[in-house]
C-alpha cells in the first residue's frame, strides 16, 4: 500500500528555521516525483514545487522560488520542504503529493504549519 | 489570481447534474496539456478525482466524469448525493508557472 506520512504539526516564530518531511512507503521512492502543495487557511491549493529522488531533480513555482527550499533523502525515502525564516504569511497545511506522470495519485495527511509571535 | 479559473461556488439539489468549468488559456490546457481533477471534503487531504481529462482511478463512481474542449476543461457531477459536498479543484501544466491548480469551486448540495 503506497503511503506518503508526513511529520507533525509546528508552532513557531517569525524568523525562526523550519524543515518538515514526508516519508514514502509501499514503492520505488526513486520512481516517482514528490511535490509540495500549500494551502492557506480557508484558502485553495498552490503547487510549491517538485523534486525526483532519483536524480534530486527539483522545479519550483515561480511564486516559491527562493522562499522554500525541497531536497529528498532516497535512503531513508523521506522529501522534505524547508524554510530559513518563517514568515506570519507561511502559516498554512502543507501537504506533500506523489506524482504520476503529471498528476497527483497519492497524497500526504498534511502539516499544519502556524508562525506567530 | 488563479492560473486556470473557476467557479468560486456551484449548488444542486440531491439527484441533480451540476457541472464546473475549468479555464485557462494557451499556455496551459489550450497547449495541448491534460487536466485533472481533485475533491476535497472538509477537513482532509485532497483526493484524486480525474485524470487525464475524463478517466476515473478505480473506486471513483461513474457519477464523476471529465471533458476537454480547447482552453478548457469540465468536471459533471450527475445524481448529486449529500457526500458530495466538496471542494473541487482542477490542475494542469503551464509553460509559464509549471504545475498549476484552479481556484477551486465549493459544491454546496441543497
Amino acid at each position: 500500500e503506497v503511503q506518503l506520512v508526513q511529520s507533525g504539526a509546528e508552532v513557531k516564530k517569525p524568523g525562526e528555521s523550519l524543515k518538515i518531511s514526508c516519508k514514502g512507503s509501499g514503492y520505488s521512492f526513486t520512481s516517482y516525483w514528490i511535490g509540495w502543495v500549500r494551502q492557506m487557511p480557508g484558502k485553495g491549493l498552490e503547487w510549491m514545487g517538485i523534486i525526483y529522488p532519483g536524480d534530486s531533480d527539483t522545479r519550483y513555482s515561480p511564486s516559491f522560488q527562493g522562499q522554500v527550499t525541497i531536497s529528498a533523502d532516497k535512503s531513508i525515502s523521506t522529501a522534505y520542504l524547508q524554510w530559513s525564516s518563517l514568515k506570519a504569511s507561511d502559516t498554512a497545511m502543507y501537504y506533500c503529493a506523489r506524482g504520476h506522470g503529471d498528476y497527483v495519485n497519492y497524497w500526504g495527511q498534511g502539516t499544519l504549519v502556524t508562525v506567530s509571535s | 489570481q488563479s492560473v486556470l479559473t473557476q467557479p468560486p461556488s456551484v449548488s444542486g439539489a440531491p439527484g441533480q447534474r451540476v457541472t464546473i468549468s475549468c479555464t485557462g488559456s494557451s499556455s496551459n490546457i489550450g497547449a495541448g496539456y491534460d487536466v485533472h481533477w481533485y475533491q476535497q471534503l472538509p477537513g482532509t487531504a485532497p483526493k484524486l478525482l480525474i485524470y487525464g481529462n475524463s478517466n476515473r482511478p478505480s473506486g471513483v463512481p461513474d457519477r464523476f466524469s471529465g471533458s476537454k474542449s480547447g482552453t478548457s476543461a469540465s468536471l459533471a457531477i450527475t445524481g448529486l448525493q449529500a457526500e458530495d459536498e466538496a471542494d473541487y479543484y482542477c490542475q494542469s501544466y503551464d509553460s509559464s508557472f509549471n504545475w498549476v491548480f484552479g481556484g477551486g469551486t465549493k459544491l454546496t448540495v441543497l
